[in-house]
C-alpha cells in the first residue's frame, strides 16, 4: 500500500520561502506523476502543480512564477517551494500520487501551514 | 480557462439516492476526464472516481460517474446512501495543458 507523508514547518513569516517535502512509501517515485494541493482553512482544493520522475513539471499559472516543485528519486522524495509567502498561502498542504496525468490515486494526510510573523 | 460549477450543499436520507452535478461553463465537458474526491470532515480527500466513472479500488460500486453532454455537465450518484457518505464532494477536471481545475464542492448531509 502506497503512503505518502507531508513535512516541513507549520509556520512561515511572510515573505519567506515555504518548503515541504512528501516521502513516499510502499512504492518506487518513479513512472508517476506526483502532485501538490493546497486548501484554505475552510475552503476549497486548489492545485498547485505536478512533477514527473523525470523531472519535468507543470503548475497552476496563478502560482507560476513562485512555485517549484522537485523530486529526488534516490529519497523517493518530491518537494514543494513555494516563495515570497502570504497570509493567503495559509492552507492544509497536501501531497498525492496521480494514477493518470490529471487524476490522483493516492492523498497524503495533509500539513497544515500557517504564515504569520 | 473554464470553471466547473457544483451545486454548495445537497442532503438525501439513508437508503436513497443521490446525484451531485458538476457543469463546465466552457468548452465540452467530454473533451476532458473528470474526477471526484471526496472528504470527510477533518480529513484528507480520497479519490472515489476518476476518468468520468472509474472506480478506484476499494471504492464500492455505490458511486458511479456519469457524463451528460446535452447539459455540458458530469454527475455523481451515490445509492444507497449511508451517514458515513457525509462530506463534502469535489469534481475536477483539466485544461488542454493539463491545468486542473476544481469545483467548488459540494457538502453533502445525509439526514
Amino acid at each position: 500500500q502506497v503512503q505518502l507523508q507531508e513535512s516541513g514547518p507549520g509556520l512561515v513569516k511572510p515573505s519567506e520561502t515555504l518548503s515541504l517535502t512528501c516521502t513516499v512509501s510502499g512504492g518506487s517515485i518513479s513512472s508517476y506523476y506526483w502532485t501538490w494541493i493546497r486548501q484554505p482553512p475552510g475552503k476549497g482544493l486548489e492545485w498547485i502543480g505536478y512533477i514527473f520522475h523525470t523531472g519535468s513539471t507543470n503548475y497552476n499559472p496563478s502560482l507560476k512564477s513562485r512555485v517549484t516543485i522537485s523530486v529526488d528519486t534516490s529519497k523517493n522524495q518530491f518537494s514543494l517551494k513555494l516563495s515570497s509567502v502570504t497570509a493567503a498561502d495559509t492552507a492544509m498542504y497536501y501531497c498525492a500520487r496521480n494514477v493518470v496525468a490529471a487524476a490522483i490515486d493516492y492523498w497524503g494526510q495533509g500539513t497544515l501551514v500557517t504564515v504569520s510573523s | 480557462n473554464f470553471m466547473l460549477t457544483q451545486p454548495h450543499s445537497v442532503s438525501e436520507s439513508p437508503g436513497k439516492t443521490v446525484t451531485i452535478s458538476c457543469t463546465r461553463n466552457s468548452g465540452s465537458i467530454a473533451t476532458n476526464y473528470v474526477q471526484w474526491y471526496q472528504q470527510r470532515p477533518g480529513s484528507a480527500p480520497t479519490t472515489v472516481i476518476y476518468e468520468d466513472n472509474q472506480r478506484p479500488s476499494g471504492v464500492p460500486d455505490r458511486f458511479s460517474g456519469s457524463i451528460d453532454s446535452s447539459s455540458n455537465s458530469v454527475s455523481l450518484t451515490i445509492s444507497g446512501l449511508k451517514t458515513e457518505d457525509e462530506a463534502d464532494y469535489y469534481c475536477q477536471s483539466y485544461d488542454s495543458t493539463i491545468h486542473w481545475v476544481f469545483g467548488g464542492g459540494t457538502k453533502l448531509t445525509v439526514l
